[in-house]
Order: C-alpha cells, then sequence, then structure tokens
C-alpha cells in the first residue's frame, strides 16, 4: 500500500530563514507521481508542485525548490527566505491506484510557522 | 479559484441527521473526489467517480454514499451522523482518471455534529 510520512508536526522559523519540510514516500509502482499541496489558514487546498517518477531533476520556482530523490524515496520541499504569508500546513502526497481510479494518498501534513 | 465549488461551506447539525454536501467541478473536469480531514484521521480518500460511475472507494463508511450526476455535479450524503463526521469534506475534481494531473480542490464544507 501506498504510505507517505511527513515526521515534521510543526516547525517554526523566523522570517527570510529558508526551512526545509520532508516527505518520505512508500509505494511498489514503478511509475507513480509525487504532489505538494498547501493548505492555508483559509482552508483550501492549493496544489503546488507535480513531479513523475521518471524525472529526478529538481525543481525551482521563485522562493520554492523542490528535492526528489528516489534512492531514498523522498521529495523534499525547500522555501528560501520565508514569509509570514508561508505560514501554511504542507501536505505531501502520492498517487494511489489501488482499488483503480486516480487518487491521492496524503501525508499527515507540516504545520510551518513563519514569524516576523 | 480553483473553479471547483461545494456548497455549504459549514454546516450544523445534530447526530442522527442526514446531511448532503453538493460539488460542482471545474469546468470539462469528469473526475470527482471526496476527502475527508479531521484532526484525528488527517487527509482521508472517501470515493471517486468519474462521468457518473463510481471509480474507486476509500475508506467510507456505509453510512455515507454518493453520486455524480450527468451534468458531473457531484453530492456526498451522510447519515445517521455521529459525533466523529465532524470534518471538513473536500472535493476534488480532475480530468481524467489517471494521476499525471493535480487535483483541484474546492474550499471544503465543514460540518459540526453536535
Amino acid at each position: 500500500a501506498q504510505k507517505v510520512t511527513q515526521a515534521q508536526t510543526e516547525i517554526s522559523v523566523v522570517e527570510k530563514e529558508d526551512v526545509t519540510l520532508d516527505c518520505v514516500y512508500e509505494t511498489r509502482d514503478t511509475t507513480y507521481y509525487l504532489f505538494w499541496y498547501k493548505q492555508p489558514p483559509s482552508g483550501e487546498l492549493v496544489f503546488l508542485i507535480r513531479r513523475n517518477s521518471f524525472d529526478e531533476q529538481n525543481e525551482i520556482s521563485g522562493r520554492y525548490s523542490w528535492n526528489f530523490q528516489k534512492s531514498t524515496s523522498s521529495f523534499n520541499f525547500t522555501i528560501t527566505a520565508s514569509q509570514v504569508v508561508d505560514s501554511a500546513v504542507y501536505f505531501c502526497a502520492l498517487s494511489d491506484p489501488t482499488g483503480g481510479g486516480n487518487k491521492l494518498t496524503f501525508g499527515t501534513g507540516t504545520q510551518l510557522k513563519v514569524e516576523l | 479559484d480553483s473553479g471547483v465549488t461545494q456548497t455549504p461551506k459549514h454546516l450544523i447539525t445534530a447526530t442522527g441527521q442526514r446531511v448532503t454536501l453538493r460539488c460542482s467541478p471545474r469546468s470539462g473536469d469528469l473526475s470527482v473526489y471526496w476527502y475527508q480531514q479531521s484532526l484525528d484521521q488527517g487527509l482521508q480518500f472517501l470515493i471517486q467517480y468519474y462521468n457518473g460511475e463510481e471509480r474507486a472507494k476509500g475508506n467510507i463508511l456505509e453510512r455515507f454514499s454518493a453520486q455524480q450526476f450527468p451534468d458531473l455535479h457531484s453530492e456526498l450524503n451522510l447519515s445517521s451522523l455521529e459525533l466523529g463526521d465532524s470534518a471538513l469534506y473536500f472535493c476534488a475534481s480532475s480530468a481524467g482518471t489517471i494521476p499525471t494531473g493535480e487535483l483541484f480542490f474546492g474550499e471544503g464544507s465543514r460540518l459540526t455534529v453536535l
């Protein structure tokens, strides 16, 4: 079965610090997709990135970067020069074809608090 | 704005009651998913529909049921409600059934059972 582990329950940083959110996954599939979603205090889930299992190239989007390492089954997310607006719960997710369909299995989330 | 619309946004009801949550997917999306988010269980997949047919089932209780209508909107029916059913219920949509694209989530329906 698919499993996503986000060991960091809560992280607090001071604005402008860099912060890395860890994600470790388990799957027997050879083709799979990994995702990060952001859940701000308002509650909605906002898509941040999708990565497929064949593309281990790291990606950078502004202050956000993602490090995918298949060898360690990790898909970590780094925010550079964090800002108060980055305060949210961040979820890592893994595509889960178990039983058919296109569902995602989510980790338990990491609460990020960025303070002034 | 994800383009996925959920109603109602908030709902307070009593144990034993029945409620219906409604979801309109993004224009053109054929798949609808329901997720439950609670403090103790996290984000749990409930069920997926694709073009009106059930596609995948997760940890959905027998007291819960869902359907997707010809106009592609979906409803999640929760009956014989218990205190533990209090949660944020998300609907999401996607274009197809293969996991190459992201799921677009609505803002959620917060259910409180008293």
